[in-house]
């Protein structure tokens, strides 16, 4: 099974629509991560965790929200879809336990389309 | 500031060849960590190879190398002996000692050859 895993895989909604992208991880790691990915500007951090009471956003919150339930799950949400956020969502985790080899690791990402 | 850069937006490579895809960095921590990963067309992301910012030595995973140059704060991945399977988007990405996040290029997008 994989370590990191998102649900859906692919998702067509419509605009003004509210949807919800599911992380669930079973690596054990305590930092997790959502970013977006577009053609031409690499992955850009939506929001990220450090643990369970800890939520911070990242280089593009606007229209998004997340909620860290446990551990093991982070989920992002977009309250009001817009046709721009269509996007390849990736989300991720990294362990601070090997100090400054955070490596970060990905779920097979959720690819979004608004209409 | 921390700012990663990719100046190739796309490279080719005949098998079996070396290839050397470039990146850039700018922070101003002494302490942080460059990453290599790969997303062929399936969509996932596989971590490559890792660089310390105080590692003596280039790092190397396999065919992955990565080529540190501090002083010139660049970290290009080098592929050895180029497979077919080695067609896919390469992004380079840095975390810093004192930064909370990862910083991604926006990628090179490498095809090889037959």
């Amino acid at each position: 099974d994989a370590d990191v895993t998102q649900t859906p895989r692919n998702r067509i909604t419509k605009t003004g629509k509210r949807i919800m992208l599911e992380c669930s991880q079973t690596k054990g790691h305590d930092r997790m991560y959502w970013y977006r990915q577009d053609p031409g500007l690499g992955l850009r951090l939506i929001y990220y965790s450090f643990d369970v009471k800890d939520i911070n956003k990242g280089e593009i919150s606007d229209g998004y929200s997340v909620s860290r339930q446990a551990q093991a799950k982070f989920s992002l949400s977009l309250e009001s879809a817009i046709p721009n956020q269509t996007a390849l969502y990736f989300c991720a985790t990294s362990d601070t336990s090997n100090g400054r080899r955070e490596t970060q690791y990905f779920g097979p990402g959720t690819r979004l389309l608004v209409l | 500031a921390q700012k990663i850069t990719q100046t190739q937006p796309g490279m080719f490579v005949q098998e079996k060849e070396a290839v050397t895809l470039d990146c850039t960095y700018d922070t101003s921590d002494p302490s942080y960590g460059l990453f290599w990963y790969k997303q062929p067309s399936s969509g996932e992301m596989i971590f490559l190879i890792y660089q310390g910012s105080y590692d003596q030595q280039n790092a190397t995973e396999g065919r992955y190398s990565l080529n540190f140059q501090k002083a010139r704060k660049s970290a290009n991945l080098v592929i050895s002996a180029s497979q077919l399977g080695d067609s896919a988007m390469y992004f380079c990405a840095m975390t810093t000692n004192t930064g909370n996040q990862f910083y991604f290029g926006t990628g090179t997008s490498l095809t090889v050859i037959p």
